[in-house]
């Protein structure tokens, strides 16, 4: 089974500044997909960003960015430009050629005014 | 124009009740998902339907009954509520060509 981890429960940084959230992720899949999601205090789940295995160029949404790093199972949302809205609870998740979605624990993100 | 809906919002209820999360979605998706986020904001996979058949179902209790009487809805019924089963529901659904899951706004479902 594929497992999504978080590796970080909180993270805080300084409006306007940049933050990096960490995901690792187990598969024994070729073929995949990541996302991180945002879920602020309304509770809804929001898309960030996606990311194709198949595709070696991190995608990129204004100032949202990953590094992907297929190799090492690796998958990290960078944020530039921090702002007061970015404030939720980020999930990275997986899904899996069978199209069943996986779910790290979440890491909640802090902006400081 | 919510894409993918569910009622009721917020449910209270007691032990012992049976009780249904309502899950609409009006985007023609053909595949819905039931999660389960639970109060450390684990979310895990419930259930999964593709075209009112059901593909997935975890390690869920037989408490739980999906039922989908057509492609636009999933609804989740529940059986002789306990206190472990009080969590946010989430609904989604995601169309066959495309990548991402949309969800629901979430339903959160307290048993006292």
């Amino acid at each position: 089974a594929q497992t999504v981890t978080q590796s970080q429960p909180e993270m805080s940084v300084q409006e306007a500044e940049t933050v990096t959230l960490s995901c690792t992720y187990d598969t024994s899949e070729s073929d995949y997909y990541l996302f991180w999601y945002k879920q602020p205090p309304s509770r809804q789940m929001i898309l960030v960003i996606r990311q194709e295995a198949y595709k070696q160029q991190n995608a990129t949404e204004n100032r949202f960015s990953v590094n992907f790093q297929k190799a090492a199972k690796s998958f990290s949302l960078k944020i530039s430009d921090s702002q007061l809205g970015d404030a939720a609870m980020y999930f990275c998740a997986y899904r899996s050629a069978g199209n069943q979605f996986y779910f790290g624990t979440g890491t909640s993100l802090t902006v400081i005014p | 124009d919510t894409a993918v809906s569910q009622t009721p919002k917020y449910l209270v209820t007691q032990m012992g009740n049976d009780k249904s999360i309502k899950c609409e979605q009006n985007l023609g998706h053909d595949t819905m998902y039931w999660y389960k986020q639970d109060s450390k904001k684990f979310l895990k996979i419930m259930f999964s339907y593709n075209n009112k058949e059901l593909i997935i179902n975890e390690t869920v209790p037989n408490r739980f009954s999906p039922k989908s009487p057509d492609k636009a809805h999933l609804n989740l019924h529940i059986n002789s509520l306990e206190l472990g089963d009080s969590a946010v529901y989430f609904c989604a659904s995601r169309p066959a060509k495309s990548t991402e899951a949309f969800f629901g706004q979430g339903t959160r479902l307290t048993v006292v």
